[in-house]
């Protein structure tokens, strides 16, 4: 089976920089996604690693590490729309399918 | 405009009732797939389908059932035996099973009385 591990919650000011950590336990390893939920929305998706390092999108980036089970997620220059809920998920291949397990999400609080 | 509905957004039942939650996407996604959020948590799987006509079930399968007739269409029923069926239910779909990138509807919120 899988299972990941993420901060319960993270608070920064507008304009800071945060991370968001990721660790992770699985079978069958096939990439790492993070996606972004605003309360009473649904989860969108941000990026995806399946190999190690870092890759950049906009404000957003997203590192791996495959030999250390870990991964982050980094914001930058921070606004308030930001605050939200953020999730990392794995997908496991077992027995020919490729099985999606979220972690159980990081509460992002930007303060002005 | 191309993307993934749930009605209703808002559901009320009654203990012991079966409910379907419609979950309708024209991206043409071969794979979709059925969560379930409850407050502070993550998502969890309880279905997925891979093709038409095919599904497996997830970490949370019992008390649900689904059905996959049309590339278009996964409903999901929540029977009356999931013992504690209140919660936020998410369907997504994606290019394949083996596409990283999920696409999600807005989600049905069920709450039973």
């Amino acid at each position: 089976g899988q299972s990941l591990e993420q901060p319960s919650e993270v608070t920064a000011v507008e304009g800071a920089i945060v991370q968001i950590n990721c660790t992770y336990q699985t079978s069958g390893f096939y990439g790492l996604s993070w996606y972004q939920q605003h309360d009473g929305g649904a989860p969108t998706f941000l990026s995806y690693n399946a190999l190690d390092g870092l890759e950049e999108t906009g404000r957003f980036s997203s590192f791996l590490s495959r030999s250390d089970s870990y991964g982050y997620l980094l914001l930058q220059e921070l606004q308030m729309k930001d605050s939200a809920s953020y999730f990392c998920a794995v997908r496991d291949r077992t027995g020919g399918s490729y099985i999606p397990t979220f972690g159980r999400g990081t509460s992002l609080i930007v303060h002005p | 405009d191309g993307g993934i509905t749930q009605s209703p957004k808002y559901l009320f039942r009654k203990e012991g009732q079966n409910v379907t939650l419609s979950c309708e996407q024209n991206l043409n996604h071969d794979a979709m797939y059925w969560y379930r959020q409850d407050p502070g948590q993550g998502l969890r799987l309880i279905y997925y389908s891979q093709i038409v006509n095919d599904f497996q079930k997830g970490d949370i399968a019992e008390g649900y059932s689904v059905s996959r007739e049309k590339k278009e269409s996964f409903p999901l029923t929540v029977t009356s035996a999931q013992k504690n069926p209140t919660a936020f239910y998410l369907c997504a779909s994606s290019w394949g099973a083996t596409r990283n990138e999920q696409f999600f509807g807005p989600g049905t919120r069920l709450t039973v009385l």
